[in-house]
C-alpha cells in the first residue's frame, strides 16, 4: 500500500519552460513533505520542504504547493534548466514518528535543450 | 566540511557471502538511517539508528540483515549469506537532532553474482 505516489515516471521539459511534478499521498496525519533531486550513481539531496501548516513554499527557482484537502503536492521548476535533469522524489514524513520518511518512486525529469 | 561518507561504493560478492557497508554520518548528526533502492524503485526505509541504539528497524528484513552504530566508529549495514535478491544500491542518511531533513551519501551499490 503506497502511502506517497508519483504517478508520473518520467516527464520531459523544453528548457526555459516550467517543470511540475506531482505527488499525492494517503495519509492524513502526514503534516510535513520534502522534495530530493538524485542524479545518477549519487545520493538524493534535499530540494525544498513544506510544512502541513503552510500551502506554498519558495526557493529561487524552486516552489512547492500543498493541497491538504486533495493530499496534493507539486514541485514548480520555472524556468527549467538543463542541470535540473535528474529524478524528483517526494517524501512524507510524520512529525511523531521517529523522523522515517515514506518516499514515492520518483519522477525522471529530463529537460530538453 | 565532510557529508556523510559511504564505503565501499562498489562491492560484488557471491551468493553466500557476507556483505559490510559503512556509513560515516555529517559532523554534529546523531541519527543514522539506511534505505534501500531496488532497480526502478523509490528508497524504502530499511532501520534507524542512534549511537548504540536501533531505534525503529522496521524497514529491515527479518533475517540475514543486521546494522549497528557503535559509540566509535561508522554506523555497519551487514548483510549474511547474499542472495541475488540483495542486488541493491544501499543508501545511508544522517541528520541532527530534531529535524527531518536528511542528508544522503553517494550510496554503496552491492551486487551479487
Amino acid at each position: 500500500d503506497q502511502q506517497v505516489k508519483q504517478n508520473s515516471p518520467s516527464l520531459s521539459v523544453q528548457e526555459g519552460r516550467i517543470s511540475i511534478l506531482n505527488c499525492d499521498y494517503t495519509n492524513s496525519m502526514f503534516d510535513y513533505f520534502l522534495w530530493y533531486k538524485k542524479y545518477p550513481a549519487e545520493g538524493p539531496t534535499f530540494l525544498i520542504s513544506i510544512s502541513s501548516i503552510k500551502d506554498k513554499n519558495e526557493d529561487g527557482r524552486f516552489t512547492v504547493f500543498l493541497n491538504k484537502s486533495a493530499k496534493h503536492l507539486s514541485l514548480h521548476i520555472v524556468p527549467s534548466q538543463p542541470g535540473d535533469s535528474a529524478v524528483y522524489f517526494c517524501a512524507a514524513n510524520l512529525m511523531d514518528s521517529n523522523y522515517q520518511l515514506i518516499w514515492g518512486a520518483g519522477t525522471k525529469l529530463i529537460i530538453k535543450p | 566540511n565532510a557529508g556523510v561518507m559511504q564505503n565501499p561504493r562498489h562491492l560484488v560478492r557471491r551468493r553466500g557471502q557476507e556483505a559490510r557497508l559503512r556509513c560515516s554520518p555529517m559532523k554534529g548528526h546523531s541519527h543514522v538511517y539506511w534505505y534501500r533502492q531496488l532497480p526502478e524503485e523509490g528508497l524504502k526505509f530499511m532501520v534507524y539508528l542512534q549511537k548504540e541504539n536501533i531505534i525503529d528497524e522496521s524497514g529491515m528484513p527479518k533475517e540475514r540483515f543486521s546494522a549497528e552504530f557503535p559509540k566509535e566508529g561508522p554506523s555497519i549495514l551487514r548483510i549474511q549469506q547474499v542472495v541475488r535478491g540483495d542486488s541493491a544500491a544501499y543508501f545511508c542518511a544522517s541528520s541532527p537532532p530534531g529535524r527531518g531533513e536528511l542528508f544522503f551519501g553517494e550510496g554503496s551499490r552491492l551486487t551479487v553474482l
